[in-house]
């Protein structure tokens, strides 16, 4: 089955520097990458995702890119700010026609800006 | 964007008793949901995969007597932990999937803590 890596595990970093999240993952036959913002006591909020047809995606201060040879895909976030503080997670996907399926997550990230 | 809830957002009960806890989708109908546990500073792990009008599939090492999925309507799906212990004390969260768009995105409620004593 599908074998989704994360890396760091922990990451600490001042406010307004970049922060760079990488996962990597094994079965090439996935094609949807999304990550999810999880703060303490909920549930995970999807931030960005991207397709296997695309290389790299942006949303403000929130880029995902995607290198398919190298099965492995990065979320970057500039301009941190203290509310970016929380645990950070990489899924992946094989995706189809109009249903649902599991993702398989990476381990997370807990993400401290520091003012 | 859409909405999923559950109820109850916490539970506390003793144990050897069954437990209930609602996924809904709000505003849009999910062909599938997923239920998912998670333990303090893990990842989620996927219990069961849940189809419209079908029994769930389960994955390896969750007992589907144990944790009864039944996924009724388009807009709501049901985890009962059965005969809950001290070991099922857990974060438990549901995604939703849209049936429309096409595309795989999954969408979280807000979790459910259950302790069990």
């Amino acid at each position: 089955g599908e074998n989704v890596e994360q890396h760091p595990s922990t990451l600490s970093v001042q406010e307004g520097d970049s922060a760079v999240i990488k996962c990597t993952y094994s079965d090439s036959a996935s094609n949807y990458f999304p990550w999810y913002k999880q703060e303490l006591g909920k549930g995970p909020q999807l931030i960005i995702d991207i397709r296997s047809n695309v290389g790299e995606k942006k949303d403000q201060r929130i880029a995902v890119t995607l290198n398919k040879t190298a099965k492995h895909f990065s979320l970057h976030i500039t301009e941190t700010q203290p509310e970016d503080s929380a645990v950070y997670f990489c899924a992946a996907s094989i995706g189809g026609s109009n249903s649902g399926y599991a993702l398989n997550f990476g381990k997370g990230t807990s993400l401290l800006v520091t003012p | 964007g859409a909405v999923v809830s559950q109820h109850p957002s916490w539970v506390i009960c003793k144990s050897g008793t069954s437990v209930k806890i609602e996924c809904r989708s709000l505003d849009f109908q999910a062909t599938t949901m997923f239920w998912y546990r998670q333990f303090p500073k893990q990842s989620l792990m996927l219990m069961a995969t849940s189809n419209e009008g079908s029994k769930a599939t389960y994955e390896q090492g969750v007992e589907k007597d144990k944790f009864l999925i039944n996924h009724a309507s388009l807009t709501l799906s049901t985890l009962t932990v059965t005969s809950a212990h001290p070991e099922d004390s857990s974060f438990y969260i549901c995604s939703a999937a849209s049936r429309e768009g096409g595309n795989n995105e999954q969408f979280f409620g807000p979790g459910t803590r259950l302790t069990v004593l």
